[in-house]
């Protein structure tokens, strides 16, 4: 199936970084979520953008909804140990389906 | 609860044997999704509905999986006669809005392992 490019696939980083990563696509999205995955979880919410350009806050966590509306970016500020995980993008194109990008997974080392 | 919960947590199933997969989605959610997610992969959609009608179900691999959701809100996945290649993670995730777009909360999954 159909899935979005994310990048980085995976990195390591030292507690009290700060982390971006992106989400690209070839078409064209009317809404963006950015989901985080713990092992042997479903995917959390964490931010929802739903408008070209918006930037969005939610604690440490900033993202934006790309001008082109084809990519979203997803920053995470001073980064600590339970930032750890696997964190998604998904795009809504209008029709029903989001299409889940292949995921950032990130290792926080103290 | 406030959640979506899914049930069972995890299912064992033999080859051949059908198995019943269940969401109960947040209360007066009118979107319900259910998606597959294979190990490090990110999920992949199957099939949605909007209250009691099933609007798209492209992502259904074959035949053997069905979905239903006949009151409009809790919903049961089907999967008849399992093959291996079915082994994933089912998630299921429910929405305020119709026809998706708003935001969508996920339930825990279902890992079903087929031997």
């Amino acid at each position: 199936g159909q899935q979005l490019n994310q990048s980085p696939q995976s990195m390591f980083i030292q507690e009290g970084e700060d982390v971006s990563m992106n989400c690209t696509s070839s078409s064209i999205f009317n809404t963006w979520l950015w989901y985080k995955q713990d092992p042997g979880e479903g995917p959390v919410l964490l931010i929802a953008l739903y408008k070209a350009g918006e930037l969005t806050s939610n604690g440490r966590l900033t993202a934006q909804f790309g001008i082109t509306r084809k990519d979203s970016f997803l920053n995470i500020s001073a980064s600590i140990p339970s930032d750890v995980g696997i964190y998604f993008c998904a795009g809504h194109l209008g029709t029903y389906k989001y299409i889940f990008g292949t995921g950032t997974r990130l290792k926080v080392l103290a | 609860g406030a959640g979506v919960s899914q049930s069972p947590r995890y299912k064992v199933a033999k080859r051949g044997q059908d198995v019943a997969l269940r969401c109960d989605p947040i209360s007066g959610h009118v979107s319900l999704f259910w998606y597959q997610q294979a190990l490090g992969q990110g999920p992949e959609f199957l099939t949605y509905f909007q209250n009691e009608a099933q609007l798209d179900k492209s992502g259904l691999p074959s035949d053997r999986f069905f979905a239903e959701r006949p009151e409009g809100s809790v919903s049961t996945l089907k999967i008849q006669r399992t093959q291996q290649e079915d082994s994933a993670v089912y998630l299921c995730a429910s929405s305020l809005g119709g026809g998706g777009g708003t935001e969508a909360f996920f339930g825990q999954g279902t890992r079903l392992t087929v031997v």
